[in-house]
Parts: C-alpha cells; sequence; structure tokens
C-alpha cells in the first residue's frame, strides 16, 4: 500500500533556486493538501485542493504556487527559494472533502528542504 | 483566542503512568474534534476522533467540554511506545479543512 508519496524526501537548495515537490496519492481522495512544519510552530496550511481543478490557500501561501495535475498529483513549487522556506513539508490526501467533519488525514513521510 | 492551543510539553512521565492533555479551540461552531499522533520525523497519523461528549479507545480516552470550548486526551497505564508528540486538530472556522495545534510531547521512561 503506497498510500501518499512526496518525493524528493530530502533536498538542499540555495537561496533563489526553484524545486517543485511531488506528492501523488493512490486511494483515489478528492482532496489533497500541502502543509509545512517547523519547531515551535506546528502544521501550517500552504495551500489544498479540494477537487481536481481547484486550488486554495490556506495560512501561509506566500512564497509557493501549486498545481494539481490531476486527481492522484498534487505538485508545490517554490519558484525562488528563501532560508524562511527551510521546513518539512507534508502532503496530505482525504476522501472527498470530508476532512473537517471526519478528520481522516493521510500524510506523506515529508520532505525534508534547506535553503542556505 | 487562538483557533487551537495545546498544553506546552514536554511531558515527562513513568511507565504506568496516567497523563492528561489539553487542548483549547475558539471556534464555538465546531461539531468534530480528533487527537493526531506523530512520532519523531514520522508523519502524523489520526488517533482518536470526538464528536460529542467523548470517545474511548482502550488507554485513550478524549473528553469534550463544549462550555469551556476544551477537549482532553487521558492515556493510562503509559507505555514506552506511547512517547511521541500528540496534535490537536479542529475544523477552521470556515469548515474547509483543518488547523492543527502546535503539537505536545509525552515521553515515557522506564
Amino acid at each position: 500500500n503506497a498510500g501518499v508519496t512526496q518525493t524528493p524526501k530530502f533536498q538542499v537548495l540555495k537561496t533563489g533556486q526553484s524545486m517543485t515537490l511531488q506528492c501523488a496519492q493512490d486511494m483515489n481522495h478528492n482532496s489533497m493538501y500541502w502543509y509545512r512544519q517547523d519547531p515551535g510552530m506546528g502544521l501550517r496550511l500552504i495551500y489544498y485542493s479540494a477537487s481536481e481543478g481547484t486550488t486554495d490557500k490556506g495560512e501561509v501561501p506566500n512564497g509557493y504556487n501549486v498545481s494539481r495535475l490531476n486527481k492522484r498529483e498534487f505538485s508545490l513549487r517554490l519558484e525562488s527559494a528563501a532560508p524562511s522556506q527551510t521546513s518539512v513539508y507534508f502532503c496530505a490526501s482525504s476522501p472527498e472533502d470530508r476532512a473537517p467533519n471526519t478528520g481522516e488525514l493521510f500524510f506523506g513521510e515529508g520532505s525534508r528542504l534547506t535553503v542556505l | 483566542r487562538k483557533e487551537v492551543e495545546q498544553d506546552p510539553g514536554p511531558f515527562n512521565v513513568p511507565e504506568g503512568a496516567t497523563v492528561a492533555f489539553n487542548c483549547t479551540y475558539s471556534n464555538s461552531a465546531s461539531q468534530s474534534f480528533f487527537w493526531y499522533r506523530q512520532d519523531c520525523r514520522k508523519e502524523p497519523k489520526l488517533l482518536m476522533s470526538v464528536y460529542s461528549s467523548g470517545n474511548e479507545d482502550g488507554r485513550f480516552t478524549a473528553q469534550l467540554n463544549r462550555a469551556s470550548q476544551y477537549i482532553s486526551l487521558l492515556i493510562r497505564d503509559s507505555k514506552l511506545s506511547d512517547s511521541a508528540t500528540y496534535l490537536c486538530v479542529v475544523p477552521n472556522s470556515g469548515y474547509s479543512t483543518l488547523t492543527f495545534g502546535k503539537g505536545t510531547m509525552l515521553l515515557v521512561s522506564p
């Protein structure tokens, strides 16, 4: 059972470089999310996609773009990385858009990004 | 009040102890509440849901106090394997996504 797969798992960037974090789920879930987790800050929502073809901003969207490529895939792009974007990034998915009612978020293993 | 706030940690307890974590929330309209568990350097995973007054699952009990807008997680007979960070999660005010608390770390020692 693959579940939610994120790539890469580790990445080091220099300030100003760009990169894309990839996320794919094989559970036929409609909704997908990108969170970042920083020490002392908890998990904060960057962007989410309630269904294929839609995306919405979360709590901390600045400096990021997303693409819901199809139902399975939801990518997160950093156009010009900054040290403040050093974090652990988690992709998650949920059945339909019921996460607020059921609490069912299935997370990937995380991607650790360091921006120098 | 912030959307969700948790007890600061870490909580250091011996095996067999009972420990409780509290979490306060701001959205009085919330009908559902959740506790997630996150092991060190791992992804969060859903532990328990609370929809009414409370929920019990083995050694774990989650309780809800709507009047005071807080939920709690009680762990009885703590095991070494319970060592983790426990995240309180509530729907956001628009009920479109979930908001995570900063988490409370539990360390269970022999």
